[in-house]
């Protein structure tokens, strides 16, 4: 099956550690997203790549972290400079510009 | 940057009443789409729709790019159409979609 997988599905992490979250499609596609949802509130963009190894900041890049070494994975790292990490973070894809945007199931970080 | 407001913020409905979403955009976009959350957190695509009309079962959506808006129609609701809805838009020369403020909904048997 296509699609876009993200793992782990629950996170929990003490403060002041590093965590990577993970977030892999199998579309083909080749720009990759990564937003942060905080309760209530809508999606803010962290990082998108559009091609192989190279990725640019969106609106909230601080205390985070990204790679894109191949084209099927985006993994995003959360340090310990991300003032309030505990969030739900979502992995998205889209087979280029002007295209549909599909999402993975996420991924619920809590940092204790 | 762009803004992209939606209205309303909360909607409760009884089962079978219908209702309309809007999504408001302060600028010029090359795509539009509708999402909605279901209450695992997950997005579902419902529509892609950077202009014109499209029907998906008791759904369906507008948007009338050159007034700047989309409005997503749900009829005769089910309990099953609660969540949060998302319109997000891309503008042009980016690859990046900006999301809605949503319109959280709780449809009621």
């Amino acid at each position: 099956d296509g699609g876009i997988t993200q793992s782990p599905k629950y996170l929990f992490r003490k403060e002041g550690q590093n965590v990577t979250l993970s977030c892999e499609q199998n579309l083909n596609h080749d720009a990759m997203y990564w937003y942060r949802q905080d309760p209530g509130q809508g999606l803010r963009l962290i990082y998108y790549s559009q091609i192989v190894n190279d990725f640019q900041k969106g609106d909230i890049a601080e205390g985070y972290s990204v790679s894109r070494e191949k084209k099927e994975s985006f993994p995003l790292t959360v340090t310990s400079a991300q003032k309030n990490p505990t969030a739900f973070y979502l992995c998205a894809s889209t087979p280029g510009f002007n295209t549909e945007a599909f999402f993975g199931q996420g991924t619920r970080l809590t940092v204790v | 940057g762009i803004q992209v407001e939606q209205s309303p913020p909360d909607l409760i409905l009884q089962e079978g009443a219908n209702s309309t979403l809007r999504c408001n955009f302060s600028d010029s976009v090359n795509n539009l789409q509708w999402f909605h959350q279901n209450p695992w957190g997950q997005l579902i695509n419902l529509f892609y729709i950077p202009s014109g009309t499209k029907q998906n079962g008791r759904l369906s959506a507008t948007t009338v790019a050159t007034e700047r808006y989309s409005l997503l129609y749900i009829s005769s609701s089910q309990t099953t159409d609660s969540g949060v809805y998302f319109c997000a838009v891309e503008p042009p020369g980016t690859y990046k979609y900006i999301f809605g403020t949503g319109t959280r909904l709780k449809v009621l048997a």
